[in-house]
């Protein structure tokens, strides 16, 4: 399977913007929308973010968003707030019907 | 609201073998357009895809467990069981589960919601 590439972690302050960057190698992640990405507080379910690349599913604040350029996808959280921090996650739905897992971001508001 | 619970013993013994069930409240687990998965994290580890089964009951799972997983749905209990056999160490982990969903084919899959995890701990 093919390995998804993330920070092992990322700040930022209160207020301030920050981006998580998920790098992919398979043309099942450079040619389709099939990214989506998870938050994960220590101890709690995982909560679906992002799907298809950029779509917000409701309830999660538009503060969250998704892009892909080429072979890197981003999640990029603008306003951040305390209750933001947490391991973020992008995973691959490839085309053999299995999933991939970034090693996740650990996000740390300052 | 959607909600799923896994539930299973916490302490396996090495070479045997790890069973889980899922109960899933609020949604039939033979709805068509979603399938129901299993994913786990290994202490101070990132997630790890174990497996997935559709409403029609056809398998995927990942092909670094080399065909120790099984996974079932019982529609009588709305739930659905992952065993994992030949367990070791290594095999510690939470496990979660949940449903992946794909706007009835008109999106591509995501796990829109998960369950709050169970730890197994695989020791003698």
């Amino acid at each position: 399977q093919s390995a998804l590439t993330q920070p092992p972690s990322v700040s930022g302050s209160p207020g301030q913007s920050v981006a998580i960057s998920c790098t992919g190698a398979s043309s099942d992640f450079g040619s389709y929308n099939r990214v989506s990405w998870y938050q994960h507080p220590p101890g709690t379910a995982p909560k679906l973010m992002i799907y298809e690349v950029t779509n917000r599913p409701s309830g999660v604040p538009d503060r969250f968003s998704g892009s892909k350029s080429g072979n890197t996808a981003s999640l990029t959280i603008s306003g951040l707030q305390a209750e933001d921090e947490a391991d973020y996650y992008c995973s691959l739905y490839t085309s053999s019907n299995t999933w991939v897992f970034g090693g996740g971001t650990k996000l740390t508001v300052l | 609201q959607l909600q799923l619970q896994e539930s299973g013993p916490g302490l396996v013994t090495p070479s045997q073998t790890l069973s889980l069930t899922c109960t899933v409240y609020g949604d039939s687990i033979t709805n068509t357009g979603y399938s129901w998965g299993w994913i786990r994290q290994p202490p101070g580890e990132g997630l790890e895809w174990v497996g997935t089964i559709s409403y029609g009951g056809a398998t995927y799972h990942n092909p670094s467990l080399r065909s120790r997983v099984t996974i079932s749905l019982d529609t009588s209990k709305n739930h659905f069981s992952l065993n994992l056999r030949s367990v070791t160490a290594a095999d510690t982990a939470v496990y979660y589960c949940a449903r992946q969903a794909s706007c009835r084919g008109g999106c591509y899959p995501h796990l829109d919601y998960w369950g709050r995890g169970t730890l197994v701990t695989v020791s003698s």
